[in-house]
């Protein structure tokens, strides 16, 4: 059984590079997360998909932050002109759509802004 | 807005004594979802249990157990006979129902317990 995986789990970029991450859920779910989680904190929600339809997304997500998942499969998440501020570990999660309740995390992708 | 409160930051214990960890939540929903999940050094989320708001039974899974308290917003979670293992930051979360769906919707999180147990 495939847990939620993510690429790459570490991800070093200067200020100002664009940087994509993605996200391959479990198969059978249809739900996919996006959250991010800086030192000391709980992670927050940014966004999520129901199959490739993009549901709802945080106030945290600013303009250059884009999401998408384009076949109801895999997601992929980019950051535009990366601030220092970006710097995270981001992580995805899936659940089962009706039905489904608990979220299934991956690894996380960290990334670190210079 | 819903919120999700952890008040203790870190606890220390020393192996085999059992320890509670606190959560209190706030929401204004009358149908919501509580969670608990592991965060190890490795990073990596493990889900631990959920609890729907119309079901107040508590839950025992071998040496964890969940206190589910509804008249004072409160969801804590004690481990019996701590071990090394158990080493790790808990986090409690809330989720919503979505209308029409009858799923949870996106996770809040406290900021976390870091539990650390020690020989």
């Amino acid at each position: 059984d495939t847990g939620v995986s993510q690429n790459p789990r570490h991800k070093i970029t200067k200020r100002g590079q664009n940087v994509t991450f993605r996200c391959d859920p479990i198969s059978e779910h249809n739900r996919l997360y996006w959250y991010r989680q800086t030192l000391g904190q709980g992670p927050e929600f940014l966004t999520y998909f129901q199959n490739e339809a993009q549901l709802e997304k945080s106030r945290l997500l600013s303009d250059r932050f884009s999401a998408e998942r384009p076949k109801g499969s895999f997601s992929t998440l980019e950051i535009q002109r990366t601030e220092q501020g970006d710097s995270a570990m981001y992580l995805c999660a899936s659940s089962l759509g009706r039905g489904g309740f608990e979220q299934f995390f991956g690894p996380g992708t960290r990334l670190t802004v210079l | 807005a819903q919120k999700v409160t952890q008040a203790q930051t870190e606890i220390s214990v020393v192996e085999k004594e059992d320890v509670t960890l606190d959560c209190v939540y706030e929401t204004r929903d009358t149908t919501y979802y509580l969670f608990w999940y592991k965060q190890p050094p490795s990073g990596e989320l493990v889900f631990l249990i959920r609890r729907n708001s119309f079901d107040e039974q508590n839950e025992i899974s071998g040496r964890y157990s969940w206190n589910f308290q509804k008249s004072t917003s409160s969801f804590n979670f004690t481990i019996t006979a701590s071990q090394v293992v158990d080493s790790a930051v808990y986090f409690c979360a809330l989720s919503e129902k979505v209308i029409n769906t009858g799923t949870a919707s996106k996770l809040t999180f406290g900021t976390g317990t870091r539990l650390q147990v020690t020989l």
